[in-house]
């Protein structure tokens, strides 16, 4: 399977525990994208990389969230101190260079917070 | 930023007749507008999407409609089946602001055998 991966598929932690999620983009894509999507509602833009530079960052990502793509291949998202509204997919996506820049999602992470 | 609003936010149709669903979006400066499907626990995928400058474009049983003048676009799937019951997204996208794609709700779509 040449598109997007994430990993874990599933994550079930604690309050206050932190967790992260890992990312490996269809390898000719430059940018990569990290998405929240809770139940019943489309995916809500987090933050954006270029190679490995973060370029944007959403006011819905809090300091507990942090992303980081060192390589400009896979990337990370880290999640500190975990609370119970941090429950959600978290969908990653990835795209070329271009004026279209078509984004290809991966599978999702399920993050459960107990 | 852009806002996009979608209904209906379910749809319920017979297999063999046909389903639409209509997004509208505020940024007149949006130029591509992807479609998604997703099954239940499944990722989004792209099934069909229509640049700026398109007026429709179809894929065998799926049609998209852009009205760039009521900055509003329309998913058509005709002779429905079961397995096209799943929840679809639609999108728009800024040209100047790279990142920004704003999805719509949703539409939850069963199509009853």
């Amino acid at each position: 399977d040449t598109g997007v991966s994430q990993n874990p598929r599933h994550k079930i932690t604690k309050r206050g525990q932190n967790v992260t999620f890992r990312c490996d983009p269809i390898s000719e894509h430059n940018r990569l994208y990290w998405y929240r999507q809770t139940l019943g509602q489309g995916p809500e833009f987090l933050t954006y990389f270029q190679n490995e530079a973060q370029l944007e960052k959403s006011r819905l990502l809090s300091d507990r969230f942090s992303a980081e793509r060192p390589k400009g291949s896979f990337s990370t998202l880290e999640i500190q101190r975990t609370e119970q509204g941090d429950s959600a997919m978290y969908l990653c996506a990835s795209s070329r260079t271009d004026t279209v820049g078509t984004q290809y999602f991966g599978p999702g992470t399920r993050l459960l917070v107990l | 930023g852009e806002n996009v609003e979608q209904h209906p936010s379910t749809l319920s149709v017979q297999e063999g007749d046909s389903a639409v669903i209509k997004c509208t979006y505020s940024d007149s400066a949006s130029n591509y507008f992807p479609w998604y499907k997703q099954e239940l626990g499944k990722r989004p995928q792209l099934i069909i999407d229509i640049r700026s400058n398109v007026g429709e474009k179809k894929d065998q049983r799926i049609a998209v409609t852009l009205n760039k003048t009521a900055k509003h676009f329309s998913l058509h799937i005709t002779e429905t089946q079961p397995e096209d019951s799943a929840v679809y997204f639609c999108a728009a996208k800024e040209p100047h602001n790279n990142n920004d794609m704003r999805f719509g709700a949703g539409t939850r779509l069963t199509v009853k055998p």
